[in-house]
């Protein structure tokens, strides 16, 4: 069965340090993959994406990722977190099957929060 | 601009009262979709439809319908709501091939008491 696991709920970090969240999927397909954010109140916005090509995809403010098929991952990183940070992040694959299906499935979100 | 319209934002209601939830998008999008958003839980795909007239049951469509006569719309109807449906309600949308990810409208609060 398809499935998206974003190992820990709740991430902290400080402000300037690194950012890290996990994300592993299971396809027997190479699938489409995304992170989405969703700050407090609001709903989800795109991140980032990675569909073909390049494994190493960079997305809006500063966040990067990388699809490394043989770990079926797709981890989300920022070399310096800041205080805007703060959200809920959700990581989600794109399935295909016959007749043009899809779906996209999410992980259970990791919040991140950022002390000074 | 191109994006999900979903009304209303914000719904207080009470149990068994008939509700619908409007979703419309403006991209000509085949693929609609409907999820419900629950703490630890994630996304959970409800119901979506490939097209007009083409509708499927997600991963949680108990106590939900839907409807697509049009390609712009794709309500979501709960017929008698319940307190557990209490949720976060996202409406997206996408074209059925290619590398787009899906676009969500804003979130519908409900609260059912």
């Amino acid at each position: 069965a398809q499935s998206v696991t974003q190992l820990g709920s709740h991430v902290s970090v400080s402000e300037g340090a690194l950012v890290l969240l996990r994300c592993n999927y299971s396809s027997s397909v190479p699938p489409y993959l995304f992170w989405y954010v969703q700050y407090p109140n609001q709903g989800l916005q795109l991140l980032l994406k990675y569909t073909t090509g390049a494994t190493l995809v960079k997305g809006i403010n500063g966040f990067e990722a990388e699809f490394k098929k043989s770990e079926t991952s797709f981890h989300l990183t920022k070399p310096s977190a800041h205080m805007s940070d703060a959200a809920e992040y959700f990581c989600a694959v794109r399935f295909f099957g016959p007749g043009g299906y899809n779906k996209l499935i999410f992980g259970a979100g990791t919040r991140l929060a950022v002390h000074p | 601009e191109a994006q999900v319209t979903q009304n209303p934002r914000y719904l207080i209601t009470v149990t068994g009262k008939k509700l619908t939830v409007t979703c419309s998008q403006n991209m000509n999008h085949e693929y609609m979709s409907w999820y419900r958003q629950d703490p630890g839980l994630g996304l959970r795909q409800i119901y979506y439809s490939m097209n007009v007239e083409v509708t499927d049951k997600g991963d949680v469509p108990e106590g939900y319908k839907v409807s697509r006569k049009e390609k712009r719309n794709f309500p979501l109807i709960l017929e008698s709501p319940s307190p557990n449906q209490t949720s976060l309600y996202f409406c997206a949308s996408s074209s059925p091939q290619g590398g787009g990810g899906y676009t969500f409208g804003s979130g519908t609060r409900l609260t059912v008491v």
